[in-house]
């Protein structure tokens, strides 16, 4: 597609449920990164992929997180037990190149994590 | 190591007035800069961006910024506000050569009133 599509574009879990949140990047755009955007303005990477290969985890939490971008399906991004501080608009964004530094990434609209 | 320092959290302009968003930075590296915007409840769209090419940068909607190496700082403006230009805007620096991840601003709330 033109866009990057994430759904849903909110989920409410209790504490300790799971959260799985999708998205799927632009045709032909062989990167995928998440952001996770806390206390409003404050945006954390977490994951990038190329194609199907995670790229840099360096931003993912070790334990309840993971991610996986599987051949013709949406890339996923999901977490296991979720905690009150995982509340967060989760941003999934895409780019032909692993380049952020000269390419563009393409954000989507964001996935609202609400954990009660 | 690279950080990013919004000046600003809230800008008041009238519509018709000028804009000015500021934004300093901080890299190890030669840097490549950014300005997003972001409309409630959307995601990030790219205004313009600086890669060592040209100091001043025009990007869409009438923005331009210039890149001030003396002074580390990355300002945007626009001569002009209108109402669509009410969002929030994110500075974002990453080196220039090479992976890295981009490192953003605490964000700028552009408020434009009639």
């Amino acid at each position: 597609g033109e866009e990057v599509a994430q759904t849903p574009k909110h989920l409410v879990r209790g504490e300790g449920q799971k959260a799985k949140l999708y998205c799927a990047p632009i045709k032909g755009h062989s990167y995928v990164f998440w952001y996770q955007q806390v206390l409003k303005n404050e945006f954390k990477f977490l994951i990038s992929f190329q194609n199907e290969n995670v790229f840099d985890e360096t931003g993912m939490p070790k334990e309840r997180f993971s991610a996986k971008c599987l051949p013709n399906s949406p890339c996923s991004l999901e977490i296991q037990a979720t905690k009150l501080e995982d509340s967060a608009v989760y941003f999934c964004a895409s780019s032909p190149t692993s380049g952020s530094n000269t390419g563009e990434l393409f954000f989507g609209e964001g996935s609202r994590l609400t954990v009660l | 190591a690279q950080s990013v320092t919004q000046l600003d959290s809230h800008v008041s302009v009238s519509e018709g007035t000028p804009v000015l968003l500021r934004c300093n930075y901080s890299s190890s590296y030669s840097p490549s800069l950014f300005w997003y915007v972001q409309h409630p409840n959307k995601g990030l769209q790219l205004l313009l961006k600086y890669t060592s090419a040209a100091t001043l940068v025009k990007g869409i909607n009438g923005f331009e910024a210039e890149f001030k190496k003396s002074e580390t700082s990355f300002h945007l403006t626009k001569p002009s506000a209108h109402m669509s230009d009410a969002a929030e805007y994110f500075c974002v620096v990453t080196p220039n050569s090479g992976y890295s991840t981009l490192t953003f601003g605490k964000g700028t709330m552009l408020l434009v009133s009639p």
